[in-house]
């Protein structure tokens, strides 16, 4: 069974620039994470979805940040403009997403942003 | 609001010593409690899941426990070895599948 997939693994910009993250989640899993990992921390929760709707988004910083899941399957997470504490590893994860809480996250190995 | 933590933040140890990690978090319902070992440059991957119902989780040299009327939660590692050099973080499961995290302890086995 193929893995979650993350690209770019590794990106490089300026502040007030514009990037963006594509996550692939295991084929079948409904629920689809983005985390923000900054160094020497626990991954923050940045959005939930289910198939293609929004649980949670509560942490997301709309104002700069944005993610799409269509058609229930890949996903993409934006950055625009970048600032300088956006520096970190953005983390994307899946899970079947089934009828219960018992259920464990599978994490893709990470988009590596520095922001300079 | 849940919060997880975890000490001692970094440990090192020689190889062959058995050794516990610590978990502790603030708001006992919880619907599980899991650990994950995060390499340099990759991912997380999931370890042990204990079910709100369960005291304990075993796999091979991994022993997870968990005692939700005090907070705690231990990651049990016996006849450590140095491919267990890694960083390892708990996560408490809350409703709509959430896991609020610990910042992780770095545990280093030294050969």
């Amino acid at each position: 069974e193929a893995g979650v997939a993350q690209s770019p693994r590794y990106k490089i910009i300026e502040k007030r620039q514009s990037v963006a993250f594509w996550c692939n989640p295991i084929s079948g899993h409904a629920t689809l994470y983005w985390y923000q990992q900054i160094l020497g921390q626990g991954p923050k929760l940045l959005i939930q979805f289910q198939n293609n709707g929004v649980v949670d988004d509560s942490q997301l910083p709309k104002d700069r940040f944005s993610a799409e899941r269509l058609k229930g399957v890949d996903s993409t997470l934006k950055i625009q403009p970048a600032k300088l504490e956006d520096s970190a590893v953005y983390l994307c994860a899946s899970a079947p997403g089934g009828a219960t809480n018992q259920e464990t996250q599978y994490f893709g190995p990470g988009t590596r942003l520095l922001v300079l | 609001k849940q919060e997880v933590t975890q000490i001692p933040a970094a440990l090192s140890v020689p190889e062959g010593e058995n050794l516990v990690l610590n978990c502790s978090f603030t708001d006992s319902a919880i619907y599980n409690l899991q650990w994950f070992r995060q390499d340099p440059g990759k991912g997380l991957t999931s370890l042990l899941l204990i079910q709100s119902s369960q005291r304990e989780q075993t796999s091979g040299r991994l022993n997870a426990s968990l005692d939700k009327s005090s907070g705690r939660s231990t990651l049990y590692i016996a006849a450590s070895q140095p491919g267990d050099s890694a960083t390892y973080l708990c996560a408490a499961g809350g409703s709509n599948y959430q896991l609020i995290w610990g910042a992780g302890t770095k545990l280093i086995i030294k050969p």
